[in-house]
């Protein structure tokens, strides 16, 4: 197993466009978490997710944004109608127990 | 709530030990983790400790865990070159939520 895989590794989009990230977990691994990175930060939980069930949402930076897990295998982080205060990196990481594994991000950058 | 605390940078000569140190808040905290994240890439798990420890030793890195004061430390024996990175201090709740610090740079001078 290669570890957590996020595509794309980066985006560009101008204010105001939907963006959608993909997350691939290590296989077997039933949970899968979304963080966000600013710039000088540590990451900042999002969202997780126990096989396909959201377990946690309320962390989510505003309505714009949304996570699916539809098969409890890959993720997709959505955030719609982006702003120039989205800019980021955004961290994908899974774990089995009490480990979490972290992927290499997809960093935003909203013009 | 949850807060944990790192100083910002630290800078040590190639050879010397590092001791990296963090404070946090929750005393619920079930697991505390370090991390190392290199520029641009993800965060990389060094080690982790479980609450009810004082200590972990792993190779060159050693964990120090005070809960009564909540506080955490990261030794790295013979600090290298390749040591230089940033290294976030972690700790989960019940929530399985993992809450990070701001991170402590670490500068290795040949």
């Amino acid at each position: 197993d290669t570890g957590v895989s996020q595509n794309p590794r980066h985006k560009i989009t101008k204010r105001g466009q939907n963006v959608t990230f993909r997350c691939d977990p290590i296989s077997e691994h039933n949970r899968l978490y979304w963080y966000r990175q600013t710039l000088g930060q540590g990451p900042e939980f999002l969202t997780y997710f126990q096989n396909e069930a959201q377990l946690e949402k309320s962390r989510l930076l505003s309505d714009r944004f949304s996570a699916e897990r539809p098969k409890g295998s890959f993720s997709t982080l959505e955030i719609q109608r982006t702003e120039q205060g989205d800019s980021a990196m955004y961290l994908c990481a899974s774990s089995w127990q009490e480990t979490q594994y972290f992927g290499p991000g997809t960093r935003l950058l909203v013009l | 709530g949850e807060d944990v605390e790192q100083s910002l940078f630290l800078s040590v000569r190639e050879g010397d030990s590092s001791v990296i140190n963090c404070t946090y808040t929750d005393s619920s905290s079930t697991y505390l983790y370090w991390y190392k994240q290199e520029p641009g890439a993800g965060l990389q798990l060094l080690t982790y400790i479980f609450s009810n420890m004082d200590m972990k030793q792993d190779q060159r890195l050693t964990v120090l865990l005070n809960k009564k004061d909540k506080h955490l430390s990261l030794r790295i024996a013979d600090t290298q070159t390749g040591d230089s990175a940033i290294y976030f201090c972690a700790e989960m709740t019940g929530a399985n939520n993992l809450f990070f610090g701001t991170g402590t740079r670490l500068t290795v001078i040949p």
